[in-house]
């Protein structure tokens, strides 16, 4: 069965240092990774994804993600973060092929001190 | 355009209304969903819609009835509902590709629903 995790709740990081948000998968075949950002009583929004290709995926707003087959994991990243990005994130994957079905991680909340 | 338009952002309804959400997108998607998402916790599926054909049901209670008049509209029709179905009601879209979905999906802001 297919699975995501997103191992820690909360990240805090201080505005202009390095962001990491974790995400790690289980799947059959070949992923389809996901990152959505979620702000306040709003929708999700499509980050970023990884298909096939380069295993460094760029996204919006900055952000990319390193997909890493031998440790399964996909980890959100952003160089310097700013308050602006404090919000709700969430690691996805595609529950198999043929599918219209997608797993979500728990989310974690990234909060970005000033 | 790449939005995905839901309409009421709120309602509050009692639990012997009926109500209706609403979903518009004109990207040319032929997937459309229904998700559920409680506070701070991720999105459930509830329905997809394929081509206007209903292609999964997660096992919804009957008070939550869908519907897809055409391929840019997506209705989430409410009636009897239960304090615990208060949420929020997020509906996407998607590229359809052979039975399945291998691209993004794009969320509308969603409808916040409080049943009283």
């Amino acid at each position: 069965a297919q699975s995501v995790a997103q191992p820690e709740d909360q990240v805090n990081v201080a505005e202009g240092n390095p962001l990491t948000v974790k995400c790690t998968y289980s799947v059959s075949g070949n992923p389809y990774l996901f990152w959505y950002v979620q702000y306040p009583n709003r929708g999700l929004q499509f980050l970023l994804k990884y298909i096939t290709g380069d295993n460094l995926v760029k996204g919006s707003y900055g952000f990319e993600a390193e997909f890493n087959k031998s440790q399964t994991s996909f980890h959100l990243k952003k160089p310097s973060a700013l308050v602006s990005d404090s919000a709700l994130y969430f690691c996805a994957v595609r529950d198999g092929a043929g599918t219209y079905k997608y797993i979500f991680g728990t989310g974690t909340r990234l909060k970005v001190l000033a | 355009d790449t939005e995905v338009t839901q309409t009421p952002k709120h309602l509050v309804m009692g639990m012997t209304n009926k109500k209706s959400l609403k979903c518009e997108q004109h990207m040319g998607h032929r997937a459309m969903y229904w998700y559920k998402q409680k506070a701070k916790k991720p999105p459930e599926l509830m329905f997809v819609y394929s081509y206007e054909k209903l292609s999964i049901n997660e096992s919804v209670p009957s008070r939550f009835s869908p519907e897809c008049p055409n391929s840019s509209l997506l209705n989430l029709h409410l009636h009897a509902l239960q304090p615990e179905d208060s949420a929020l009601y997020l509906c996407a879209s998607s590229q359809d590709t052979s039975g399945g979905t291998t691209g993004e999906l794009f969320f509308g802001e969603g409808s916040r629903l409080t049943v009283l």
